[in-house]
């Protein structure tokens, strides 16, 4: 199975602009999760979502959010650009299993992106 | 709550020594514990995980321990190897609405040669 995918890779923005991020997870996973990491820093998390509907919510400002397709492939948008959301921002999958989603979450190879 | 602490931030061995790091969970309920390897610029790998229905796992040179009572968990590298250097996060499952994983601040390993 191909593993979760993000694209783009790079992105460089200017502040006060907005920008969509994305994410497919693995075949067959149902949960997509998404977190921020800044340079040195652990991974802060956004949100989950899980059959089109968002599950769980971390403590980030109404700038960003996030949807989820039918597919299971999610997007994650910044609007109003801030130069402190210069970030490397990861998605997770999760799989289902038995109707229950799955512990073991996949990590994504993240967008790198830069604010100026 | 939502907590999961985890100590030393950073640990510097020197090769073919032994490194521990410390995790401790606030959820009693909480019943599935993995641990992530993020070796620089590449995505957090899940290196190995352990269920509360065991108190020890061991996979090679790395091992997990789980102590229910004291709500923590450790992960033990021994014969420790340059390429063991990366961050390294624990999480543990937050079992409270839908089911949702909580990491650890993480700890920067460094081995030495």
């Amino acid at each position: 199975k191909a593993g979760v995918t993000q694209t783009p890779r790079y992105l460089i923005k200017t502040r006060g602009q907005q920008v969509t991020l994305s994410c497919s997870p693995i075949s067959g996973h149902r949960s997509v999760s998404w977190y921020q990491q800044t340079p040195g820093q652990g991974l802060q998390f956004l949100f989950e979502y899980f059959s089109e509907t968002q599950r769980n919510k971390g403590n980030f400002p109404g700038r960003f959010s996030g949807r989820q397709f039918s597919n299971s492939r999610s997007e994650m948008n910044v609007s109003t650009l801030e130069l402190g959301d210069s970030a490397l921002y990861l998605c997770a999958s999760r799989a289902l299993a038995g109707g229950l989603v799955q512990e073991t979450q996949y990590f994504g190879p993240g967008t790198r992106l830069l604010v100026l | 709550g939502e907590n999961v602490e985890q100590h030393p931030s950073t640990l510097s061995v020197q090769e073919g020594d032994s490194a521990v790091i410390k995790c401790t969970y606030s959820d009693s309920a909480s019943n599935y514990f993995p641990w992530y390897k993020q070796e620089l610029g590449k995505r957090p790998q899940l290196i190995i995980d352990i269920r509360s229905n065991v108190g020890e796992k061991k996979d090679q040179r790395i091992a997990v321990t789980l102590n229910k009572t004291a709500k923590h968990f450790s992960l033990h590298i021994t014969e420790t190897q340059p390429e063991d250097s990366a961050v390294y996060f624990c999480a543990a499952i937050l079992n409270t609405g839908f089911q949702k994983l909580v990491f650890g601040t993480g700890t920067r390993l460094l081995v030495s040669p």
